[in-house]
């Protein structure tokens, strides 16, 4: 099993649209997950940070957190063909400390 | 304020050849790390140096991988000899602290290695 699991897609979606992107983590200690977006050739930039159960918004992103369930997704409202990107997981982890990412979602928003 | 620099942008080798990669921080930043991006997955943390003392290289491959950070600021990663497996986007990273919680990673443009 692999420590943070995202599918890899390409997730399609219409221009306005909301986009849902999935990951579930091994780490039942973990306390921090963090979304980062990446562009085509570029580097990773952080999107979101969730640390509680629930949800956090921020603009037209939200992060969600079950920490039962060991799974953290992403939503999109709104979605632009400006958010097409690779969209990575990671989760910190309770032993080392580290970030561990997933392989990312390839996110298509079609106009 | 200035970004993470790293250089080259983009380097190609022959396999058992000798490449170096170098990465200078954000002004202040304590933590500075090397991530190996190979094509279609995520960043692989392969080295996490805190000042100039490593704190983690436990999946850097030793026997060809080595990584120093004079001085506690610019670091240099360098892969001899090469191997075609090599081939990957070499991602630095820093923060300003090395703790948990949020501590932001911002990172740098990357180093495209491609091992012929």
């Amino acid at each position: 099993q692999k420590e943070v699991e995202q599918n890899s897609g390409p997730l399609s979606v219409p221009e306005g649209a909301i986009a849902s992107l999935n990951c579930t983590y091994s780490d039942r200690g973990s306390q921090s997950f963090f979304w980062y977006r990446q562009y085509s050739g570029k580097s990773p930039e952080l999107i979101m940070f969730i640390y509680s159960n629930g949800d956090k918004e921020d603009g037209r992103f939200t992060a969600q957190l079950n920490k039962a369930s060991q799974y953290v997704s992403l939503l999109i409202r709104d979605s632009q063909p400006s958010d097409s990107a690779t969209y990575l997981c990671a989760v910190r982890s309770s032993n080392t400390g580290k970030l561990i990412f997933g392989q990312g979602t390839t996110l298509q928003v079609k106009p | 304020e200035a970004g993470v620099a790293q250089s080259p942008r983009y380097k190609i080798i022959e396999k058992r050849q000798s490449v170096a990669f170098w990465c200078n921080p954000i002004s202040g930043h304590a933590t500075l790390y090397w991530y190996q991006q190979i094509l279609g997955q995520g960043p692989k943390l392969l080295i996490q140096f805190q000042n100039n003392g490593v704190v983690d290289d436990s999946q850097l491959p030793k026997d060809r991988f080595s990584a120093e950070r004079l001085k506690g600021v610019d670091s240099t990663l360098k892969i001899q000899p090469a191997k075609l497996e090599d081939s990957a986007v070499y991602l630095c990273a820093s923060s300003l602290v090395m703790a948990g919680g949020r501590n932001e990673q911002f990172f740098g443009p990357g180093t495209r290695l491609t091992v012929l």
